[in-house]
């Protein structure tokens, strides 16, 4: 079946970029997600691309896709205590009526200071 | 006010009892989903649902029941609580096929 993948953790230095990296298996992937999860907190709709695109940018946030390698990546420039959260990498298939969402098991982002 | 609101946000309860938990919205969406969440292992569906008289299974529904009874309302049953239900349970809403889910803040619930 479908499979999400990402690292489990990531420490980065406040200021820095952080990268968090994401791979699926579905080659019928039509959008894919980026969500933010705090403590205490649901998930947090971030950002989401289409399959078509390369590229998308939102203020401090870049997606980038690479649908050849089934790659997806999340940027965050400047990072900030504020975006210490668990990110969670997910993929859909639009022409499926049963559209589950596919979920990876989410990176830990640990801002150093 | 949350769009998608559950109750209860955190519950204590024994092994046998009968639990529900309970998720509204104001979205305005058709489809309503529930997850549970474990350290480690992410999200699992246990079930979805795509208007009232549309409920499926998703790939832990064992041990849980669902009820829709409203487009804005899905409840979420245990008949008999077992410890190994322990987890961060969520309720979610979608807008259509190929649309992002929008989360509650979710239930934190203990089995003794």
């Amino acid at each position: 079946g479908e499979d999400v993948e990402q690292s489990l953790f990531l420490s980065v230095r406040e200021g820095d970029s952080s990268v968090i990296n994401c791979t699926y298996t579905d080659s019928s992937s039509t959008y894919l997600y980026w969500y933010k999860q705090e403590p205490g907190a649901g998930l947090q709709l971030l950002t989401y691309i289409f399959s078509n695109m390369d590229m998308k940018q939102d203020q401090r946030l870049t997606v980038l896709l690479n649908k050849k390698d089934k790659h997806l990546s999340l940027r965050i420039a400047d990072t900030q205590t504020g975006d210490s959260a668990i990110y969670f990498c997910a993929e859909t298939e639009s022409w499926n009526r049963d559209d589950k969402i596919i979920f990876g098991k989410g990176t830990r982002l640990h801002i150093l200071p | 006010d949350a769009d998608v609101t559950q109750t209860p946000r955190n519950r204590i309860t024994k092994t046998g009892k009968r639990i529900m938990l309970e998720c509204s919205q104001t979205k305005g969406h058709d489809r309503m989903y529930w997850y549970r969440q474990d350290p480690g292992l992410g999200l699992q569906l246990i079930y979805y649902s795509f208007d009232v008289k549309d409920i499926n299974k998703g790939e832990i529904s064992d041990g849980y029941s669902v009820s829709r009874q409203a487009q804005a309302k899905f409840s979420l049953s245990l008949e008999s609580a077992i410890p190994n239900q322990t987890a961060l349970y969520f309720c979610a809403t979608s807008g259509g096929v190929g649309q992002p889910q929008h989360f509650g803040d979710g239930t934190r619930l203990s089995i003794l």
